[in-house]
């Protein structure tokens, strides 16, 4: 079964408004958790590494004031898109880290559409 | 700085046929690579990871090897079947902190019936 679940699974706003997406671990807690973004026929590209109890750890490029991330527990991260334009219209992914061998396991993607 | 590279981009095959998926990483420094399969519009799905310790894994029709000296992985698909049809990425991890995955551009894989 899934490990990993977001939600929702695709979004449509306007120009100027905030989305926020979640990323759940389902199987087990996750004290680290993982934003990666994709655009159409690209790779993906890590936003930022989410840490439980603490503040996101952003890779450079990435506007931390406009992705705010928030990990409020061991099984939820979320990821807020704020005053969204188009050109934030992309495939969004979580992803989460199980211990020992560091395995990562991915959430099936939020697609933003920003209008 | 850490490249990962995959090639070839795209590959189409006939039903039945063994296939070999390449990537390549330029610091040979790595933790584990791990090979991920994504279906349009879809998540990714684990495959399998190799450890740097290790020279390979298997899983079913799915054989992957490492070299990490020379900074090559290859993904073997066995028999392929068209439900095999999908963009495979191979990522690498430099340690063991942290977490960061550093992805190739992907092979898109179209099996023919």
């Amino acid at each position: 079964g899934a490990v990993v679940s977001q939600h929702p699974s695709w979004v449509i706003c306007k120009s100027g408004t905030s989305v926020k997406i979640e990323c759940r671990s389902l199987d087990f807690q996750a004290t680290t958790m993982f934003w990666y973004r994709q655009f159409p026929k690209q790779s993906l590209m890590l936003m930022a590494t989410s840490n439980e109890g603490s503040k996101a750890t952003y890779e450079q490029g990435v506007e931390k004031d406009k992705f705010l991330i928030n990990h409020a527990s061991l099984t939820l991260s979320t990821l807020t898109v704020t005053s969204a334009h188009p050109e934030d219209s992309s495939f969004y992914i979580c992803s989460v880290q199980r211990g020992g061998v560091r395995e990562q396991y991915f959430g099936p993607g939020t697609r933003l559409t920003v209008t | 700085k850490q490249e990962v590279t995959q090639i070839p981009a795209a590959l189409s095959v006939p039903e039945g046929e063994n296939l070999v998926l390449n990537c390549s990483f330029t610091d040979s420094a790595i933790y584990n690579l791990q090979w991920f399969r994504q279906d349009p519009g879809k998540g990714l799905t684990s495959l399998l990871l190799i450890q740097s310790s290790q020279r390979e894994q298997t899983s079913g029709r799915l054989n992957a090897s490492l070299d990490k000296s020379s900074g090559r992985s290859t993904l073997y698909i066995a028999a392929s079947q068209p439900g095999d049809s999908a963009t495979y990425l191979c990522a690498v991890r430099r340690d063991n902190q942290g977490g960061k995955l550093i992805f190739g551009q992907g092979t898109e894989l179209s099996v023919k019936p």
